[in-house]
């Protein structure tokens, strides 16, 4: 069965850093997100993206996040100048099969997340 | 603010028992409804969804919307060890919109 991907599993960097989160969607979705989990706290929206740009993003998604496809498989999010309140589960998720009807079809699959600790 | 709200738990039920998980949500433009599992340091798993009024079944789950009361809830039925977990509700606007908002969850225990 197909699934989303995300690498690093565990990123560690410097306050100030930029950290780059990579994704590989479900191949034949047209949709992908990304969410964030501060321990202990609820999944939070951040961004999502259709047909090569954002076509959502929450208050948290602010200057300092962008996300890119760069190629026709991977989907990143990039913190330019990390804080420490970054540190947080970030999951990568995508929904929506190309040619599948838009109603009732919003249902959202989601990778393993990537673990980001900023020290 | 759109909140969804969860009963935190611990929700512990014995094996083989009816488990019950119950969720609110303050947007009444909310039109769709996810049930997500998980475990603890994974990714949420989604389970069941239910767009429409009414009780939808899959297996040992059955997901129930009352879009009036603003209120979904989710039974597990013959309780098994593997299903202890923390259950996510979440919820989305469905109109072009596809941000979930998710609620804090509920920890559910199934004591062997």
């Amino acid at each position: 069965e197909p699934e989303v991907t995300q690498t690093p599993s565990h990123q560690v960097t410097q306050m100030g850093q930029e950290v780059i989160l990579r994704c590989v969607p479900i191949s034949n979705h047209l949709y992908f997100y990304w969410y964030r989990q501060i321990l202990g706290q609820k999944v939070e929206f951040l961004v999502s993206f259709y047909n090569n740009e954002i076509s959502e993003k929450s208050e948290i998604f602010d200057d300092q996040f962008s996300v890119e496809r760069p190629d026709g498989s991977n989907f990143t999010l990039k913190i330019r100048s990390t804080k420490l309140e970054d540190s947080a589960m970030y999951f990568c998720a995508s929904s929506e099969r190309i040619g599948r009807r838009l109603a009732g079809g919003v249902e959202q699959f989601f990778g393993p997340g990537t673990r980001l600790t900023v020290l | 603010q759109k909140e969804v709200e969860q009963n935190s738990g611990p929700l512990s039920v014995p094996e083989g028992a009816i488990a019950s998980l119950n969720c609110t949500y303050s947007d009444r433009g909310s039109q769709s409804f996810f049930w997500y599992r998980q475990y603890s340091g994974k990714s949420p798993e989604l389970i069941m969804f239910i767009y429409s009024n009414g009780d939808k079944e899959d297996g040992r789950f059955t997901a129930q919307l009352n879009k009036a009361s603003q209120y979904v809830s989710l039974l597990i039925r013959d309780s098994q060890p593997s299903d202890s977990a923390t259950y996510l509700c979440a919820v989305n606007r469905d109109t072009g919109r596809r941000a979930l908002t998710f609620g804090s969850g509920t920890r559910l225990q199934v004591q062997p």
